[in-house]
């Protein structure tokens, strides 16, 4: 099983509240990844990292932040949560680019 | 913007059946990865084949890569209801990121 965990696994919010969903890996791998999943769909990469202060935007727009202060860790956060931003995110880590890449379970994020 | 995309979209198959999937992707690449993803889960790595392979093999999975025609095939051999899952084709084509298509739901009926 592999050494990524995200927190929550499921989270109910009211609009304008501002979240931060975690990411951690024991792995020692620098490169993280979120990916944002709707239920039966692709997944679409929002941002990513190279290792400690690197931080960059994927494909899909996305009105999220994240930041990579630790090895570790990749915290994606929601300044003002809205009913459009309710979907799967997936957070993955690999220790190169274009490897195997190790999913964290996902956490579901609805917003009423 | 997409980089791959699998089909069929939905494939169901009775147990003992093989299954096979299809990936076609727009740009050169690295290489291509196969992964599962069962209902509400993260993903679990299957299989990477490089673009300079033709075939791979891991157990019961037999994965094809075609640069020229730029497609994928993933096989799984003697399915098992517990295959039952989304697979999805994901291709990197530079050091930044890998890109997923949609996905291939599988049911294996027992």
């Amino acid at each position: 099983e592999a050494d990524i965990y995200q927190t929550p696994r499921y989270l109910v919010i009211g609009t304008g509240k501002k979240i931060t969903l975690e990411c951690s890996q024991t792995m020692g791998h620098d490169k993280m990844y979120w990916y944002q999943q709707d239920p039966g769909m692709e997944l679409h990469l929002i941002h990513y990292s190279y290792g400690v202060n690197s931080t960059e935007k994927g494909d899909l727009s996305s009105e999220s932040t994240v930041s990579r202060i630790r090895t570790e860790h990749f915290p994606l956060t929601l300044e003002s949560a809205r009913p459009s931003h309710t979907s799967q995110y997936l957070c993955a880590s690999s220790a190169q680019w274009n490897t195997e890449a190790f999913f964290g379970q996902g956490t579901r994020l609805t917003v009423v | 913007s997409q980089q791959g995309e699998e089909d069929p979209q939905a494939l169901s198959i009775q147990e003992g059946e093989n299954a096979t999937m299809n990936c076609s992707y727009k740009t050169s690449i690295n290489n291509l990865q196969w992964y599962r993803q069962n209902s509400g889960r993260g993903l679990v790595h299957l299989i990477l084949i490089r673009s300079n392979e033709r075939e791979k093999h891991s157990g019961r999975l037999r994965v094809t890569l075609d640069t020229s025609k730029k497609s994928s095939s993933l096989l799984i051999t003697a399915s098992r209801a517990a295959d039952t899952a989304s697979y999805f084709c994901a291709s990197s084509y530079n050091n930044n990121d890998m890109r997923f298509g949609a996905g291939t739901r599988l049911t294996v009926k027992p």
